[in-house]
């Protein structure tokens, strides 16, 4: 069965760096565009950032575009997010999610459980 | 950015009760509109697709109509286990965007 595993989400201050990484497993990961997507608490849901499935094409929400990078790694089965430069605004739970294509449909039909980043000083 | 704006943001109601929620876009998205369910402390879950079309292992009781603005998510006769928030989401343009939400509880 398709699984999602997020890790590396934790307490940081203002201003420094965090990387997110998201496990992928029970289906082809090559063969299927990644996203980023987030919940602040109590809050609703954001979109954060998508990778295509080769990850020749990425895009970013406005918000975090040119703080955060997204990537991946196939032959390990991997989807990152690196965030630097910190706001108290980036606190929330990421998930990572599949889409059902390759170029990205933009809707999600597998999510992983969830890390909690919780900017603070 | 396409606004998403679901109404109610709450609802109470009871095991058997037919629930309508409904999600209208600031402008058309055709048919790209999903819906989500999520429970505390849980990822959320695809229901719908495409406004209509139910994702295998999710139960008739789930419905979703609509198109260009407006759609509705229907829960036909609402069980325990749907006491969740519900939200919808545009798929027709980046970025996606999702509505705020609509919990449904007792």
């Amino acid at each position: 069965q398709v699984q999602l595993v997020e890790s590396g989400g934790g307490v940081v201050q203002p201003g420094r760096s965090l990387r997110l990484s998201c496990a992928g497993s029970g289906f082809t990961f090559s063969g299927n565009a990644m996203h980023w997507i987030r919940q602040a608490p109590g809050k609703g849901l954001e979109w954060v950032a998508v990778i295509s499935n080769d990850g020749g094409n990425k895009h970013y929400a406005d918000s975090v575009k040119g703080r955060f990078t997204i990537s991946r790694d196939n032959s390990r089965n991997t989807l990152s997010l690196q965030m630097n430069s910190l706001t108290t605004e980036d606190t929330a739970v990421y998930y990572c999610a599949r889409d059902q294509t390759a170029y990205g449909d933009y809707y999600f039909d597998f999510w992983g459980q969830g890390t909690l980043v919780t900017v603070s000083s | 950015d396409i606004q998403m704006t679901q109404s109610p943001s709450s609802l109470s109601a009871s095991v058997g009760d037919r629930v309508t929620i409904t999600c209208r876009a600031s402008q058309s998205t055709i048919s790209y509109l999903n819906w989500y369910q999520q429970k505390p402390g849980k990822a959320p879950k695809l229901l719908i697709s495409g406004a209509s079309s139910l994702q295998s292992g999710v139960p008739s009781r789930f419905s979703g109509s609509g198109s260009g603005t407006d759609f509705t998510l229907t829960i036909s006769s609402l069980q325990p286990e749907d006491f969740a928030t519900y939200y919808c989401q545009q798929s027709y343009s980046t970025p996606p965007t999702f509505g705020q939400g609509t919990r449904v509880e007792i």
